[in-house]
């Protein structure tokens, strides 16, 4: 199994402004993704987070809103852009290896005002 | 377009009878299945999962049922526990693993005592 642990578990931010949200896996994993949960809707996926290139984006999610890094194996960042309420959504971290289940962090509850 | 759908929104059920949560899909290219658990203010956590080449499997008291032909699965849960009481959400995949999930808007399923 992996442990996930994703930070900041909660913000609230103004509109126009950026957040950072981080994720780390306590063992290598293959495959890191990043999903968004809107209230009362199903998780979608915003982008698979490669090592050590630029992040393969879903339909309706773009590199300038939604920027990714992945630096190694283990630790990966999402950046929400420009914030607006729109946004406010919770935002998960998953990581696993091929052919194994996901696992997911606790999640980032994201509020913009 | 959802191609993953669970068309109860919530479930109320008493401790100790059997809890039945549905989900049906419309791409036949999916051909692994699997169902998390949420709580408030945590990540999903991995249940149970079945590949299409199977049309049951059992973990404990959960039991997932996959009818291919109708595109439908079930999880079963026997005998519900008022501790079983989160958020399921059931998801799919299309080849090999997990590759990448899309997920129904999840059950919300309450055991009371």
């Amino acid at each position: 199994s992996a442990v996930i642990s994703q930070k900041p578990s909660r913000d609230i931010c103004q509109r126009g402004t950026s957040l950072t949200i981080q994720c780390q896996v306590d063992s290598q994993v293959t495959m890191m993704f990043w999903y968004r949960q809107q209230p009362g809707q199903s998780l979608t996926l915003i982008a698979t987070a490669n090592q050590g290139s630029e992040a393969t984006y879903e339909s309706g999610f773009v590199i300038d809103k939604f920027p990714i890094s992945r630096p190694n194996l283990t630790f990966s960042t999402l950046t929400v852009s420009n914030m607006s309420p729109e946004d406010s959504s919770i935002y998960l971290c998953s990581a696993g290896r091929p052919n194994e289940k996901l696992f997911f962090g606790s999640g980032t509850q994201l509020s913009v005002l | 377009d959802q191609q993953v759908k669970q068309n109860s929104p919530s479930l109320s059920v008493q401790e100790g009878r059997i809890s039945i949560l549905n989900c049906d899909y419309t791409n036949s290219m999916f051909d692994y299945f699997l169902w998390y658990k949420k709580y408030p203010a945590e990540g999903p956590t991995f249940l149970i999962s079945i590949s299409s080449i199977k049309d049951k499997n059992e973990d404990g008291r959960f039991t997932v049922f996959l009818n291919k032909s109708a595109k439908h699965l079930s999880l079963h849960i026997v005998p519900s526990q008022p501790g079983d009481s989160a958020v399921y959400f059931c998801a799919a995949s299309g080849g090999s693993g997990y590759s990448t999930l899309t997920f129904g808007k999840g059950t919300m399923l309450l055991v009371s005592p």
